[in-house]
């Protein structure tokens, strides 16, 4: 079957500290990846998108890489701060980027503590 | 950016009554899609609202159900009809921007139902 899996368990970290999170998926081709950031009550922001032929990619504290071998995306925040407290997603088209319809990963809630 | 408003923002509903949810985009967008968020879960996709014609819906969602209106390209409602405590969740409504791949988000609509 089609899924994607995150990492299930809450991810506590210390202030300062890299925070590295899982997106696994299985019987996709996607032709990119995305991670959103969802706050209590809100609707999920978008922070990042990786292409199937790009092995990694940043934006200012926030890395992305992508291995469509292992199927695989690991996300990670550096020099992590409690603001960055929140439910990560990782999203993909299932249809290879053709429908923009967006397929979400279960999500991991990341706590930085002070 | 876009911006994505709802309303309303919760309600609380009785069981076997319906409610409309109302999704606003700032600009016109040429689809736009509706996701529900139940307690403590990832997104899944409900349907595609397309602009003058019929909505797509997702495997397990259907029209007398969910019926979708998308009068324009700035806004489109979905009602949850006949509803039931199961149907208890959080309602999105979501714009695909810039080249399409990435998506805003609107706040969400908190639903309880009773």
């Amino acid at each position: 079957s089609q899924k994607i899996e995150q990492n299930s368990e809450a991810l506590n970290i210390q202030e300062g500290k890299t925070a590295t999170l899982t997106c696994n998926y299985t019987n996709y081709s996607p032709a990119y990846l995305q991670w959103y950031r969802q706050d209590p009550g809100r609707g999920p922001v978008f922070l990042l998108l990786i292409r199937e032929n790009e092995k990694e990619k940043r934006k200012e504290r926030l890395k992305v890489t992508f291995d469509t071998t292992l199927k695989q995306s690991l996300f990670h925040i550096t020099a992590s701060q409690p603001a960055d407290s929140a439910t990560y997603l990782c999203a993909l088209d299932p249809n290879g980027g053709a429908t923009n319809k967006l397929i979400f990963g279960t999500g991991t809630l990341l706590a930085v503590q002070p | 950016s876009a911006v994505i408003s709802q309303k309303p923002s919760r309600d609380i509903c009785q069981r076997g009554t319906s409610l409309t949810i109302q999704c606003q985009v700032d600009s016109q967008v040429t689809m736009m899609f509706w996701y529900r968020q139940q307690p403590g879960q990832s997104l899944t996709l409900i349907a595609t609202a397309n602009q003058g014609s019929e909505a797509t819906y997702e495997s397990g969602f259907v029209i007398d159900k969910f019926p979708i209106s998308r009068p324009n390209l700035t806004f489109s409602t979905l009602t949850v009809s006949n509803m039931s405590p199961e149907d208890s969740s959080i309602y999105l409504c979501s714009a695909p921007w810039g080249g399409g791949e990435t998506q805003y988000f609107g706040p969400g609509t908190r639903l309880l139902v009773l």
